[in-house]
């Protein structure tokens, strides 16, 4: 059982170039969500899932796409890198509803953009 | 909106010396409270929710609505608890949760 599996671990960017983070669960939890670390303003919610085909905005969406096309999968698109997006991202999945506060967290991704 | 506020950046203690890491928040519905602890190089993990009032590694955090804080608090600290601890507020949308801005614990020998 591998849980929350991301890659790459690491991946430098330049401005403007475009990348796909990788998410994958196996422990069939229908709620996925992708998060980014800063110092100081600690995790914030870019997307979310709540099930196969369905998916939402967070509170820092800007420059970032989403889909979920299998309940195992969530991957995270930067459509035009941007220097701002250096972060370290997180990926995280819970069950259903009646125990959805519980997070599972991947590793994260270091991200820089120069 | 939905807001969490953790004061401290950075808390320092000796071991041995109690331990009050402070969160508060700001939500008009019904709130569901958890503390997720990061350890050094290791994943972001849940330490404790509100609902199961739970002492967990000899944590434990008293939700107080007349004052809108889940302070989290252990009476000896022990240096294996240093480590970034963040507040979370969930119960809304999406059911995804509302993260503060962490602080770090460091206990000294």
């Amino acid at each position: 059982n591998a849980g929350v599996t991301q890659t790459p671990k690491f991946q430098v960017l330049k401005t403007g170039q475009s990348m796909t983070l990788q998410c994958a669960q196996d422990m069939n939890h229908e709620y996925m969500s992708w998060y980014r670390q800063d110092p100081g303003m600690g995790l914030r919610l870019i997307h979310y899932s709540v099930g196969a085909g369905i998916t939402d905005q967070g509170e820092v969406p800007n420059g970032y796409n989403v889909s979920r096309s299998t309940t195992e999968d969530f991957p995270l698109r930067l459509l035009s890198a941007a220097p701002s997006q250096t972060s370290v991202y997180f990926c995280a999945s819970s069950p259903d509803r009646a125990t959805n506060e519980k997070l599972f967290f991947g590793s994260g991704t270091q991200l820089s953009v120069l | 909106a939905q807001r969490v506020t953790q004061p401290e950046k950075l808390l320092s203690v000796f071991k041995g010396a109690p331990v009050e890491l402070k969160c508060n928040y700001s939500y008009s519905g019904s709130p569901e409270l958890f503390w997720y602890v990061q350890y050094s190089r290791q994943r972001l993990q849940l330490l404790l929710r509100h609902i199961s009032r739970e002492s967990i590694k000899g944590f434990t955090a008293d939700l107080n609505k007349g004052e809108t804080s889940f302070h989290l608090k252990k009476p000896f600290a022990q240096e294996e608890d240093s480590a970034m601890y963040y507040c979370a507020l969930g119960g809304f949308r999406g059911n995804m949760l509302t993260f503060g801005g962490g602080t770090r614990l460091m206990v000294k020998p």
